[in-house]
């Protein structure tokens, strides 16, 4: 079975660029989250939706991140314009909320980006 | 300041020692959980505690939950070489679907 797909796997862009990070859940799966990955802060959620509707973006650093979820098998993450400091790793994950407590995450091997 | 802070923040060992790993909070959470992450991949779920004082085994691994629900702890019977990997631990509050996690205790078994 494909687990959680995201593209490109590395990006390497100049400040000012806009960036576009993509993500395909597994099928079935009704939640999806965005992560961000440093050395220094660790791994911080941006955003997660549920049902393709945004429930909480108070992660999102500031008006130059936006995602979207326009249906149950895609989300994107946009950065616009980047800054060298947005350089980190971006995980996308999925999980089937059934309103359990074990609920898993399925991580995706997540998407290196570099802004220089 | 980080909600959970995890403890060491790196380990060397050697194969066959003993360790332990702690992910400490002065917030309750309702559950925890536990995922070991290797070099260029995403974190993966190795186990959910829910109710205070729970134990759980898996393998070489052991699993507690502290009895307040603020604190856990993972150890780590004779270590081998495949134990090498970062290891996150996440807070569920008030049970939301999102999980807080911990800035990882990157441990490294050597041969």
């Amino acid at each position: 079975d494909a687990g959680v797909i995201q593209s490109p796997r590395h990006e390497v862009t100049e400040m000012g660029q806009e960036v576009t990070l993509r993500c395909k859940p597994i099928s079935g799966h009704n939640s999806l989250f965005w992560y961000r990955q440093t050395m220094m802060r660790g791994l911080e959620l941006l955003i997660y939706f549920n049902n393709n509707v945004p429930i909480d973006d108070s992660g999102m650093p500031e008006d130059r991140f936006s995602a979207k979820m326009p249906n149950a098998s895609f989300s994107t993450l946009k950065i616009q314009p980047s800054e060298p400091r947005d350089s980190a790793v971006y995980f996308c994950a999925s999980t089937q909320n059934a309103g359990g407590i074990y609920n898993e995450q399925f991580f995706g091997p997540g998407t290196r980006l570099t802004v220089l | 300041t980080q909600l959970l802070e995890q403890s060491p923040q790196f380990l060397s060992i050697q194969e066959g020692e003993n360790l332990t790993v702690y992910c400490n909070s002065s917030s309750v959470f309702s559950s925890l959980q536990w995922y070991r992450q290797e070099p260029g991949e995403g974190p993966v779920l190795l186990v959910t505690v829910v109710t205070g004082g729970e134990v759980k085994k898996l393998k070489r691994l052991t699993f507690q939950f502290g009895d307040a629900r603020k604190d856990s702890s993972l150890h780590i019977t004779a270590a081998q070489p495949g134990d090498t990997g970062l290891y996150l631990c996440a807070g569920r509050r008030n049970y939301g679907q999102n999980f807080v996690f911990g800035p990882g205790t990157r441990l490294s078994v050597l041969p």
